[in-house]
């Protein structure tokens, strides 16, 4: 079975500043897609980016971007130029592209406090 | 805009007393999910639906019901709340297809007295 590991219960960057949340995942599949999601206090989880297990391209949205490494089963997020808004939970999480799967699964979620 | 939706925001039930959540979606999307998360812990999935197929999962206990009346809506039944069942639940879809993210609802809070 797959798992999820997130070894970072809380972070803390000062504002416009650059941090790195560290995930890294357990699989025997070749194929995957890996997400990171943020939840902000009280409100809705959101996606912020996505990584195919086949592309070697780094995935990049904005100040949002991924250092994959496929062989050390590493999914990191870096967060460029931290703003206040950035403040939230922050869950790693893995799906199969096994048909008839349909599960993502999650980790155990960062805390990141940005400092003003 | 296209998006899902959870009523009641919050709900507050007694111990023992059933209870119900809902979920809607705009999206058209096959695949529903219900997660339980308590507080800063990652979602514990409960159960999925593709379209009308049921997934349970194994630790999911017998007290949470789901069902699925068509493809925009979806129900969380609890039958007899515990004190231990005080959590948020969050409803998700998804369109099924490979490397679909999920698109999740605002949660429900549940308190039990």
């Amino acid at each position: 079975a797959q798992t999820v590991t997130q070894s970072q219960p809380e972070m803390s960057v000062q504002e416009a500043e650059t941090v790195t949340l560290s995930c890294t995942y357990d699989t025997s599949e070749s194929d995957y897609y890996l997400f990171w999601y943020k939840q902000p206090p009280s409100r809705q989880m959101i996606l912020v980016i996505r990584q195919e297990a086949y592309k070697q391209q780094n995935a990049t949205e904005n100040r949002f971007s991924v250092n994959f490494q496929k062989a050390a089963k590493s999914f990191s997020l870096k967060i460029s130029d931290s703003q206040l808004g950035d403040a939230a939970m922050y869950f790693c999480a893995y799906r199969s592209v096994r048909s008839g799967t349909y599960k993502y699964i999650f980790g155990t979620g960062t805390r990141l406090k940005v400092l003003a | 805009d296209a998006m899902v939706i959870q009523n009641p925001r919050y709900q507050v039930t007694q111990f023992g007393k059933p209870v119900t959540l809902s979920c809607s979606q705009t999206l058209n999307h096959n695949v529903m999910y219900w997660y339980q998360q308590k507080s800063s812990q990652a979602p514990k999935l409960l159960f999925h639906y593709y379209d009308k197929d049921f997934n349970n999962e194994a630790d999911t206990p017998d007290n949470f019901q789901s069902r699925r009346p068509n493809t925009s809506f979806c129900f969380l039944d609890i039958r007899s709340p515990g004190l231990g069942d005080a959590a948020m639940y969050l409803c998700a879809t998804s369109r099924g297809g490979q490397g679909h993210e999920q698109y999740f609802g605002p949660g429900t809070r549940l308190t039990v007295t």
